[in-house]
This record gives C-alpha cells, structure tokens and sequence, in this order.
C-alpha cells in the first residue's frame, strides 16, 4: 500500500524551513528518503530504520516514528539547491529491499 | 565508481510496437529493480531480482512484459506490445545487498528511459 506525503508541495525562500511527512497504514521495517530533480534520477538521501532513530546529513535530516509509522524530513536553512521532488520509499519486515514509493512532494525554493 | 548506465534514454514508438531496455548495475551489486514512473508520481517498482533470481515480479504486467537477467549483471526488460499507458520513464536501480533496513541497501538509480507511445 502506497505511504501517504504530506505537503503535496511546498514554496521556500532560501533559508526557510520545511518539514516533509510520510505515513503508512502498515507496520514498517525501514523509511527511505530520495530526491528528485526534474528529468533527473532519484538520489539516495537517507534510510531510517525502526526504533525511532533520527538521522542527519549537512542540513537535512530525518525522523521516524514507529508507534505512528511516520516518518518525516527536516530541512533547516534551506538552499536553491534543495529544490525538487521528494520521495520516501516505504520497506515493510517481509519485503526483502521493496521499496514503496509515495506520490512526492514538490520542493521549490526561491532567493 | 561508474553508476548504473541505461540505454536508450528516450525512444518512441507506436502502440502495438515492441520495445526493451537494457540496464548495466553498478558492479557488485547483487541486487537489480525495474520501476515506472508515470509522470507526476512516484517510482512503482514492476520487478526485483537477487542476482538472475526473480525476488518480486507482483506488479509486473506478465500479459505484456517481461525482463531478463542473465548472469545476474546487466538486464533487459521488454514491453511486447506496447499500449498507450506504458509511456513512463523507466528506471533501473541497483544496491549492493538486498535485506531488511541494513543500511546497506540504499538504491542507485540510472538516469532512466523516456518513453512515449503514439
């Protein structure tokens, strides 16, 4: 079943923060997240495997929350190159590496 | 390290036609996917296979495509005949283990095939 992202797409001014989200109605092994840029292949970003452990990378970061089964990305200070669209890619217990993928979030910054 | 590559990068062709993909893993990667990308939403995964084993083909469209992995290196997927749907960018993606969150299964996409049907 695919997860569920919230906000549909979101506008920044550089500097701004944003914070994306990510639900599943099922219980999940690991939450990973990727970003795309138009006409370009997703890039890796992070994995957050369950147990509530939190992640971070430069300015980006991540969360998730097994009792909710929710995860969600942070970005502080946000930069023109943060823009695009963002995935996160769902892997339940009995999956073997299936990633589910949400439908995106649209990540535009502005100067 | 050389990504994974993906060939042809656009290609059009008319319903009925026939058409395949051929995708090249980063080496060593014994795990390989096949999505489609319908515009506008995220990447659905059609196949995954654990070197030239068949993981998960649930969403595979069996009456139309097929994909190959000899060797258990590069792979070719097809679409035999094509219908107006299956216009989508096609991605390969490759990671070196395939397990449950091990933090090792991050997955490298290629850079995707184009494709449209008239």
């Amino acid at each position: 079943q695919q997860p569920v992202q919230s906000p549909q797409a979101v506008i920044l001014r550089e500097g701004e923060d944003a914070v994306i989200n990510c639900s599943s109605s099922k219980a999940l092994y690991s939450v990973h997240w990727y970003r795309q840029k138009h006409g370009e292949a997703p890039v890796f970003l992070m994995i957050l495997l369950k147990g509530g452990e939190q992640k971070g990378h430069d300015k980006i970061s991540a969360s998730f929350n097994e009792k909710k089964q929710q995860s969600s990305l942070y970005l502080t200070a946000s930069q023109l190159s943060y823009s695009g669209t963002y995935f996160c890619g769902t892997e339940r217990g009995t999956s073997y590496g299936k990633l589910t993928f949400g439908q995106g979030t649209i990540l535009t910054v502005h100067p | 390290e050389a990504g994974v590559a993906q060939s042809p990068r656009y290609k059009i062709i008319e319903k009925r036609q026939s058409v395949a993909f051929w995708c090249n893993p980063i080496s060593g990667h014994a795990t390989l996917y096949w999505y489609q990308q319908i515009l506008g939403q995220g990447p659905k995964l059609l196949i995954q296979f654990q070197n030239n084993g068949v993981v998960d083909d649930s969403q595979l469209p069996k009456d139309r495509f097929s994909a190959e992995r000899l060797k258990g290196v590069d792979s070719t997927l097809k679409i035999q005949p094509a219908k107006l749907e299956d216009s989508a960018v096609y991605l390969c993606a490759s990671s070196l283990v395939m397990g449950l969150g091990s933090g090792d299964n991050e997955q490298f996409f290629g850079p995707g095939t184009r494709l449209t049907v008239l």
